[in-house]
C-alpha cells in the first residue's frame, strides 16, 4: 500500500525559530513535493525534488529552503518561521508522471 | 484569472442527490486529477483523466478536451461525501516532472 508520511500532524513554534517539516515516502518514487494549503488560495507549490540532492522552486519558494539527501525523504525548512507561515503543509510524491500521494499534512502555527 | 477554475466553490445537497462540481482550465494539460479531502484529513486522488470518462463506484469524471472542462458527478450522494473536491491539472511544460495547478475547491456538505 502506497505510504507517505509526514513528521508532525500539529506543530507550535515561536517567530524566529528554524523549523523542520519532514516526509517520507516508502514507493521509491523519483518526484516529491512541498505544498501549503491556505484557505481561499487552494494548494501552492514551495518546492519540488525531481531526483536525490535535486530540487526546484515552486511557486512560492520564500521563506523556505529544502533538502533531499536520500531518495524517501523530502525535508522543508523554515529558516525564521514568521507568523504568514502559519499554515497546512502538505507533502506528496509520485512516479515520473502520474498521479500524487499525498500525506496527512502538517497544520503549523507559528505565534 | 486563475488558470484553474472550479464551480461552486460550496455547494450544498440533500441525501440521496446527484451532484455535479466543474472544473474549467486555460492551460494545456497532460492530464487532470479530481482530488478528495476530507476535514483535518490527507487529500485522496479520486481521478487522473486525460480524455472521456471514468467511473469509480458512485463517482464519474468526464473531461472535454476541446472545451477545456471537466465534471465531477456523485450519484447518490451519502454524508459520507461530504469533503472538499479539488480540481488539479499536469499543466505541459515540457518537463518530465508532474508539477500540478490546483483549484482552490469545492466544499461540499451532505445532509442526512
Amino acid at each position: 500500500d502506497v505510504k507517505v508520511t509526514q513528521s508532525s500532524r500539529y506543530l507550535v513554534k515561536r517567530t524566529g525559530e528554524k523549523v523542520f517539516l519532514e516526509c517520507v515516502q516508502d514507493m521509491d518514487h523519483e518526484n516529491m513535493f512541498w505544498y501549503r494549503q491556505d484557505p481561499g488560495l487552494g494548494l501552492r507549490l514551495i518546492y519540488f525534488s525531481y531526483d536525490v540532492k535535486m530540487k526546484e522552486k515552486g511557486d512560492i519558494p520564500e521563506g523556505y529552503s529544502v533538502s533531499r539527501e536520500k531518495k524517501e525523504r523530502f525535508s522543508l525548512i523554515l529558516e525564521s518561521a514568521s507568523t504568514n507561515q502559519t499554515s497546512m503543509y502538505l507533502c506528496a510524491s509520485s512516479a515520473e508522471v502520474d498521479t500524487q500521494y499525498f500525506g496527512p499534512g502538517t497544520r503549523l502555527t507559528v505565534l | 484569472k486563475n488558470e484553474v477554475e472550479q464551480s461552486p466553490q460550496n455547494l450544498t445537497a440533500q441525501e440521496g442527490e446527484f451532484i455535479t462540481i466543474n472544473c474549467s482550465y486555460s492551460v494545456g494539460i497532460s492530464a487532470l486529477h479530481w482530488l478528495q479531502q476530507h476535514p483535518g484529513g490527507g487529500i485522496v486522488s479520486l481521478f487522473m483523466l486525460s480524455s472521456g470518462k471514468k467511473k469509480h463506484g458512485r463517482l464519474i469524471a468526464t473531461i472535454n478536451i476541446q472545451e477545456k472542462h471537466s465534471s465531477l458527478h456523485i450519484t447518490a450522494s451519502h454524508p459520507r461525501d461530504s469533503a472538499v473536491y479539488i480540481c488539479a491539472v499536469t499543466a505541459n511544460y515540457g518537463g518530465a516532472t508532474n508539477k500540478l495547478i490546483f483549484g482552490t475547491g469545492t466544499l461540499l456538505a451532505v445532509q442526512p
